[in-house]
């Protein structure tokens, strides 16, 4: 259980165009999904929050209108790297928590379940 | 400000040898704490977790962790190391600032750990 997908797995585009990434929850509701970018022998930088049916939350220094984040339902997040460019090109991440049971102490409510990575590669 | 650190960058250790990955962490209130691996190219695997009970967690993969409140310590050991346990295992705090709804991890710099045959 708690199966987290992403797709692509990797992704080579030209400079300036847009690519999508989908993050999936597979056999759980995930209220919150978040999302990642790690750089090459570095740890995990969080770029958004992503909550169903708001708008995400984004970190500083993340432009919201370059990456944008869209958790149409409770199994599904998408982020779409608009305009790409070669500086773009990194390891994006996606993590998902289980809606579970809130105050579930000793349950999954307090892990976040991580897809296996989308390798972005701009030309 | 709630951080965690991982003072070392890599642990070499000599297959069957006991291993230990370091970390500290600096939170207000209880600390909820998790370790997570990853292999090249890969996501990042849920390993343990500490929330409240016994001070030594026992994960996946023969790894434990143990909480020391006092050192504000919770570092990753594993009795006998095998060199399919070499990757990179984050330390990460939850943030107690968003609460039960909304909260973040916070991650330290993780440690690459080599195991050699």
């Amino acid at each position: 259980g708690a199966v987290v997908s992403q797709h692509p797995s990797w992704v080579i585009c030209k400079s300036g165009t847009s690519v999508k990434i989908e993050c999936r929850s597979l056999d759980f509701q995930a209220t919150t999904m978040f999302w990642y970018r790690q750089f090459p022998k570095q740890s995990l930088m969080l770029m958004a929050t992503s909550n169903e049916g708001s708008k995400a939350t984004y970190e500083q220094g993340v432009e919201k209108d370059k990456f944008l984040i869209n958790h149409a339902s409770l199994t599904l997040s998408t982020l779409t790297v608009t305009s790409a460019h070669p500086e773009d090109s990194s390891f994006y991440i996606c993590s998902a928590r289980d809606r579970g049971l809130a105050g579930d102490v000793w349950g999954r409510y307090n892990e976040q379940f991580f897809g296996p990575g989308t390798r972005l590669t701009v030309l | 400000a709630q951080s965690v650190a991982q003072p070392e960058d890599q642990v070499n250790v000599a297959e069957g040898n006991p291993l230990t990955v370091k970390c500290t962490y600096s939170v207000s209130g209880n600390p909820y704490l998790f370790w997570y691996v990853q292999y090249p190219n890969r996501g990042l695997q849920f390993l343990l977790k500490y929330i409240t009970g016994d001070n030594l967690v026992k994960g996946s993969y023969g790894f434990e962790a143990e909480f020391n409140k006092s050192q504000t310590s919770f570092h990753l050991k594993k009795p006998s190391a095998l060199v399919s346990d070499s990757a990179l295992y984050f330390c990460a705090v939850r943030d107690m600032v968003g609460g039960d709804s909304n909260y973040q991890l916070i991650w330290g710099a993780g440690t690459k750990l080599i195991i050699k045959p």
